[in-house]
């Protein structure tokens, strides 16, 4: 079994959907949580990094940690075209956010 | 404008030949990383250096090699290329060991 869990997708959403995104991870020593948004063809891009538990807002994105059932989240408000990607999520156990584990990503297609 | 660079693009290459790829960041961070990325597999940290002079191996090491002479230079080597090491590689960088990292757009590798 992996350490963490991610549904592959693709997920596919109209335009101004919010939209859910999911992992869940076996390993209760992590504590570093990011996810990452990556285009067709280039390097992953940083969205959002959290510390333990609870939820941080930017923008449209929002992410959240939930520790007692290992599961984090992002959530994307009013979903547009350029939304279109893959979207991987990593964490790490301790010292900060190396040795990160990642997801397989979550292929996202929203459509106009 | 500041990021990672790395070459090549892309690259096919007969097994048993000798490879490298290189990675400079203009960043000035400390820390940098090479990772693959296979379907369905996601990232996989290969090598890691936390400052210059120093490396460590992550969690798919064999068959590769890398060495941190300065700040902005992170080369990974296949010494005898194999098959199993077709994939997409990426070099990333972060400011200190403990802080989120930041990707280049990576090396497509064909052994054939």
């Amino acid at each position: 079994q992996k350490e963490v869990e991610q549904d592959p997708g693709p997920l596919s959403v109209p335009e101004g959907a919010i939209v859910s995104l999911n992992c869940t991870y076996s390993n209760s020593a992590f504590q570093y949580f990011m996810w990452y948004r990556q285009y067709s063809r280039k390097g992953p891009e940083l969205l959002m990094y959290t510390y333990s538990s609870g939820n941080k807002e930017d923008g449209r994105f929002t992410a959240q940690v939930d520790k007692s059932s290992k599961y984090i989240s992002l959530f994307i408000r009013d979903s547009q075209p350029s939304d279109s990607a893959t979207y991987l999520c990593a964490m790490s156990a301790s010292g900060g956010y190396n040795k990160l584990i990642f997801g397989a990503g979550t292929r996202l297609a929203v459509h106009p | 404008i500041a990021g990672i660079t790395q070459a090549p693009t892309s690259q096919i290459l007969a097994a048993g030949r000798r490879m490298t790829l290189r990675c400079t960041q203009d960043m000035r961070h400390n820390a940098m990383y090479w990772y693959r990325q296979d379907l369905g597999l996601g990232l996989r940290l290969i090598h890691y250096s936390n400052t210059a002079g120093t490396t460590g191996k992550g969690e798919v090491p064999d068959g590769y090699s890398v060495s941190r002479a300065n700040t902005d230079d992170f080369p990974l080597t296949l010494a005898s290329a194999v098959p199993s090491q077709t994939s997409v590689y990426f070099c990333a960088s972060s400011e200190e060991r403990d802080q989120p990292q930041h990707f280049g757009d990576g090396t497509r590798l064909s052994i054939l």
